[in-house]
Parts: C-alpha cells; sequence; structure tokens
C-alpha cells in the first residue's frame, strides 16, 4: 500500500515568489492535513480538507491557503515568501470521520517538503 | 493552546525504561503519539481516545487521565531504534476536527 508522498522533496524560493506544494494521500483516505515544522515551533497546524472542504485553519496569515481535490489530493499554496516561511511542510493523510460516532484514526504522514527561502 | 511534554530530553541505557508526560489546558477529546527520527516523517504510534478506547504500537504503551488532560507514554526494556523525538499531538472538543496541536517534543536517545 502505498504511503502518504509529497511533491517536491525540496524547494528553494525568493523572497516575495510564491509556491505550491502538493500531497498524494493514502488511497482510500479522505482528510489531509497540513503542517509546518520549525526547529523554533515545532509542528503547527496550518489546515484541514475533508472532501475537498475545508474544516479547519489554524493560526497563519492570508498568504498560506489550501485546496483539495476529488481524488483527495491536497496542495497548498504560499504566496508572498518570507524569510520565515523556510521550514519543513508535512501534510498528514487520515481516513476522516463522517460523523461524531465513527472512531477517530490516525494519521500517516508524508516525507515533508523542504522549503528554503532566500 | 500547545500541550506541554515533560520531559525535553532523556538518555536511557538500552534495556531501560521511559516516560513521557504531555499535559493540556483545554478538555481532550483524544491524544496521538508520534516519534520522528531525524531526517523522517513523524511516525504514528498510539491513539487514546475520551472514553478509554486505544489503539496502537505493541511494544509501547500509553495512558489517558481525562480529567487532567493528561497523557503519558510509557517505553520499557528500551531499545536502539526507539531513539528520536516523540510528539504527543491533541485534539479537543468533541473530536472529528482533523486539526492536531503538537506538543514541543522530547528528545529520546538510547545507548548501547
Amino acid at each position: 500500500k502505498a504511503g502518504v508522498t509529497q511533491t517536491p522533496r525540496y524547494l528553494i524560493k525568493t523572497r516575495g515568489q510564491q509556491v505550491t506544494l502538493s500531497c498524494s494521500p493514502i488511497s482510500g483516505h479522505r482528510s489531509v492535513s497540513w503542517y509546518q515544522q520549525t526547529p523554533g515551533q515545532g509542528l503547527q497546524f496550518l489546515f484541514e480538507y475533508f472532501s475537498e472542504t475545508q474544516r479547519n485553519k489554524g493560526n497563519f496569515p492570508g498568504r498560506f491557503s489550501g485546496r483539495q481535490f476529488s481524488n483527495s489530493r491536497s496542495e497548498m499554496n504560499v504566496s508572498t515568501l518570507e524569510l520565515g516561511d523556510s521550514a519543513l511542510y508535512l501534510c498528514a493523510s487520515n481516513k476522516g470521520r463522517g460523523g461524531p460516532r465513527i472512531m477517530n484514526t490516525e494519521a500517516f504522514f508524508g516525507q515533508g517538503t523542504r522549503l528554503t527561502v532566500v | 493552546q500547545q500541550p506541554v511534554q515533560s520531559p525535553q530530553a532523556v538518555i536511557l541505557r538500552e534495556g531501560e525504561d521511559a516516560v513521557i508526560n504531555c499535559s493540556s489546558s483545554k478538555a481532550l477529546y483524544s491524544v496521538h503519539w508520534y516519534r520522528q527520527k531525524h531526517g523522517e516523517a513523524p511516525v504514528f504510534l498510539m491513539i487514546l481516545l475520551k472514553g478509554g478506547e486505544q489503539k496502537g504500537h505493541d511494544k509501547i504503551s500509553a495512558s489517558f487521565n481525562e480529567k487532567k488532560q493528561q497523557s503519558s507514554l510509557y517505553l520499557t526494556a528500551s531499545q536502539l531504534s526507539y531513539s528520536g523525538t516523540y510528539f504527543c499531538g491533541t485534539e479537543s472538543g468533541s473530536g472529528n476536527t482533523g486539526k492536531l496541536i503538537f506538543g514541543q517534543g522530547t528528545t529520546l536517545q538510547v545507548k548501547p
């Protein structure tokens, strides 16, 4: 069973540019979450998508956006890059839940995209 | 609000035991535990739900005190492969949010 695939693995961008990162979840998983990981701030939640709808958003500026397609693949976009956006961006997929009584399930992380802004 | 993990770091010899704690100021629906090795993705270890259900790793156990909003991860008879950074991720409210708030991590080093 293929795992979570993130592309590209590494990226170098210049301040002011924009970037799009991609995440293909495990087959059958409908929920995709995005996290930013930095040495200083740790793992921080960006947003989560389920069946093409954003269900939750973290405390990040509007420059960070995302979307999910009908095949559950997700993309996140960062516009007007700043030096502080340099980080490892991780996506995690899980089966998702259609209602409050369905048991929570574990999330599987991709290898991440290492973004460096210069 | 970010959960607080303790200790921040621990060094063990093979075969020794360790406990990692995770404490939140918010009422929790679930606690998830992950281990991340340097340069790799976090790997799922354990999930504990409000109400007592849990699912996870054969050789690692955990507890969840709902009243205190605390969880502990128990690593017994540690092996070299246990080295890495352990994160707890918490979900609040009624669950089903897909949103985990992670602690700052606990670095575990197991020496021969």
